[in-house]
């Protein structure tokens, strides 16, 4: 396992359109973690799963985003009627049940809304 | 969370010793402190944490205070590959979301 993994790394797209990113977390790990991230700040928390239950959605994850685990595995991030206010990076993390050691993170989708 | 401040920037020479603070004077008992870098254009990658003792492996050193309201993030030879944004982050317990603020940008010079 190389770590967790993120598609695709870069993604341009017009306003209005939709878009869809993946993460493959690292295989053992329970809980799965979306954070955005605009320049010159720290990663914002968006949404976690643990298997296939979203437990926690932040306020900043507004009705035109979604977040699925369908099977406790990888994790789509989809923003609809994208806006120019929705470009920044999106990072994926996954930790163990415990967490003991800490996120590892995926090196992130970097969106620019167009 | 309890909230945690640190400087904006710091810079360090090669070789040297650098030496990141952090406040976190509203901890409580139970939470720990973590730390996280995150080199440009990369994911945050996980550091160190600790919760009273202070705490080394082979990334760093984490030095707690014994009241625990401030902390110190030591890079004992600071490499130029150490230059990132340096984030100190309080947490409940292990399975508490990260909440991360702004960070220290340390940059490392030859």
């Amino acid at each position: 396992d190389t770590g967790v993994s993120q598609d695709p790394r870069h993604k341009i797209t017009k306003r209005g359109q939709n878009v869809t990113f993946r993460c493959d977390p690292i295989s053992e790990h329970n809980r799965l973690y979306w954070y955005r991230q605009t320049l010159g700040q720290g990663p914002e928390f968006l949404t976690y799963f643990q298997n296939e239950a979203q437990l926690e959605k932040s306020r900043l994850l507004s009705d035109r985003f979604s977040a699925e685990r369908p099977k406790g595995s990888f994790s789509t991030l989809e923003i609809q009627r994208t806006e120019q206010g929705d470009s920044a990076m999106y990072l994926c993390a996954s930790s163990s049940l415990d967490g003991s050691y800490g996120y590892t993170f995926g090196s992130g989708t970097r969106l620019t809304v167009v | 969370d309890a909230k945690t401040t640190q400087p904006t920037s710091m810079d360090c020479a090669e070789g040297r010793a650098a030496n990141l603070p952090c406040n976190h004077s509203t901890i409580s008992g139970n939470e720990y402190v973590y730390w996280y870098r995150q080199i440009h254009s990369q994911g945050p990658q996980y550091i160190i944490h600790g919760l009273k003792n202070n705490e080394t492996n082979e990334m760093a050193s984490l030095i707690i205070t014994e009241d625990r309201k401030s902390s110190t993030l030591i890079l004992p030879h600071a490499t130029l590959r150490d230059t990132a944004v340096y984030y100190c982050i309080v947490r409940v317990d292990h399975t508490d979301k990260l909440i991360f603020g702004t960070g220290t940008r340390l940059q490392v010079f030859p």
